[in-house]
């Protein structure tokens, strides 16, 4: 199975602060997803990324950076964190070779 | 963008019963994905099935492309059937956007 981690599992911070959650890859993976997690809502692409220095937005980008600067790593910053940004939010990576998706376990946020 | 519904939205059953969730979405699709979340939060991938029909054990999945639908069954439920499961799509213009469903959270009572 692809290895795929997010870093931190949980975290408390304050409303305008800035907030970088990790994702990492073991495997030389090209795509790598981030999505919020909402009661009511499933879960909401923010960004995602189709190689280094490669990302596009998704439904819900705004507040969120991204940034890929190697093929392991996706770096999901909110630029000044707030309550409504208050979520579980996972990484994914689309495991080449047989269409599949391997989601990591998740970072609970909580702004506030 | 897309649009992805799933049906019904909750649904409890009883050991061994069998169920049927739906996916509807609402433009052509070049990917469609089952997951199953189970209760401590874990997204576990079960079916690539942009068309026709799957199995994994008690699982099988079928997807009629022409009509914008896809259906997941699962047979003889056990307890840790129980969870959320979701459909994901991406639209032949999705760019490689896998949108998900709201999901139909399943609970199996023993």
């Amino acid at each position: 199975d692809a290895g795929i981690t997010q870093s931190p599992r949980h975290k408390v911070t304050e409303t305008g602060t800035p907030v970088t959650l990790r994702c990492h890859q073991t495997e030389n993976h090209r795509y790598m997803y981030w999505y919020r997690q909402d009661p009511g809502h499933g879960l909401r692409l923010i960004h995602y990324s189709y190689g280094v220095k490669d990302t596009d937005k998704g439904e819900v980008s705004d507040g969120y950076s991204v940034s890929r600067s190697k093929t392991e790593d996706f770096l999901l910053t909110l630029e000044s964190a707030t309550s409504s940004q208050t979520s579980v939010y996972f990484c994914a990576i689309r495991v080449q070779g047989h269409y599949g998706y391997t989601f990591g376990s998740g970072t609970r946020l909580t702004v506030v | 963008g897309i649009q992805v519904e799933q049906s019904p939205p909750d649904l409890i059953l009883q050991e061994g019963a069998n169920s049927t969730l739906r996916c509807n979405f609402s433009d052509s699709v070049n990917n469609l994905q089952w997951f199953h979340q189970n209760p401590w939060g874990q997204l576990i991938n079960l079916f690539y099935i942009p068309s026709g029909t799957k199995q994994n054990g008690r699982l099988s999945a079928t997807t009629v492309a022409t009509e914008r639908y896809s259906l997941l069954y699962i047979s003889s439920s056990q307890t840790t059937d129980s969870g959320v499961y979701f459909c994901a799509v991406i639209s032949n213009f999705g760019n490689e956007k896998l949108t998900f469903g709201t999901g139909t959270r399943l609970t199996i009572i023993p």
